[in-house]
């Protein structure tokens, strides 16, 4: 069973509209939980990270992202698009039940901002 | 400036022709990471160190050897490179372990003919 899992390998949004970039984890034990954000021909950086001291997190460049356990959700949005956010996302998670000392990443989600 | 450098950025070679691909932190970085991305499939690990002379497979290691025999270099060795090792690789180190946040190189692009 996939760890992580991105819902939508594309999303296109048009500049000033919401950002929803979807991401489910399976585990029985609440993870560590981060997005990370690559543009184009660079490296991944880190946008932002849950280590439970709040459910809500904010990151970087106006994005947020909230951690619902009900639903094993990270999902990361942003209110306004911006041309510059086109990049792909992948959500990555440390799953504390399974000894790995590494990150699982999603498949990635491809962000796309019409003019 | 704190960084991760790898080198070469792009490589074009052939089947069987023994390659290494260099990482190197400036960061003094206990944990350090080898990871593949391939369309459709994210990013997969293939290696990590927790430490100098402390390595371990990751999720796909068949056919890659690493060393850390410094703390701040960590090469990725392939022996005997085969096309499906063609892909997008990049390095990542992390202050303490794997749990704190991970600064990425920025990737060797290898193709294997």
């Amino acid at each position: 069973a996939q760890s992580v899992t991105q819902l939508g390998s594309h999303v296109s949004v048009s500049e000033g509209a919401l950002v929803l970039l979807r991401c489910n984890y399976s585990s029985s034990v609440p993870p560590y939980l981060f997005w990370y954000v690559q543009y184009p021909n660079q490296g991944l950086q880190l946008l932002l990270k849950y280590t439970s001291a709040a459910t809500l997190v904010k990151g970087i460049n106006g994005f947020e992202a909230e951690f619902k356990k009900s639903e094993t959700s990270f999902h990361l949005t942003k209110p306004s698009a911006h041309m510059s956010d086109a990049a792909e996302y992948f959500c990555a998670v440390i799953l504390m039940d399974t000894g790995r000392r590494a990150l699982t990443f999603g498949s990635g989600t491809r962000l796309q901002v019409q003019p | 400036e704190a960084q991760v450098t790898q080198n070469p950025r792009y490589l074009i070679t052939v089947t069987g022709k023994k390659l290494t691909v260099t990482c190197s932190q400036n960061m003094n970085h206990e944990y350090m990471s080898w990871y593949r991305q391939d369309p459709g499939l994210g990013l997969r690990q293939i290696y990590y160190s927790m430490n100098v002379e402390v390595t371990d497979k990751g999720d796909v290691p068949e056919g890659y050897k690493v060393s850390r025999k410094e703390k701040r270099n960590f090469p990725l060795i392939l022996e005997s490179p085969s096309p499906n090792q063609t892909s997008l690789y990049f390095c990542a180190s992390s202050p303490r372990g794997f749990t704190d946040t991970q600064y990425f190189g920025p990737g060797t692009r290898l193709t294997v003919l």
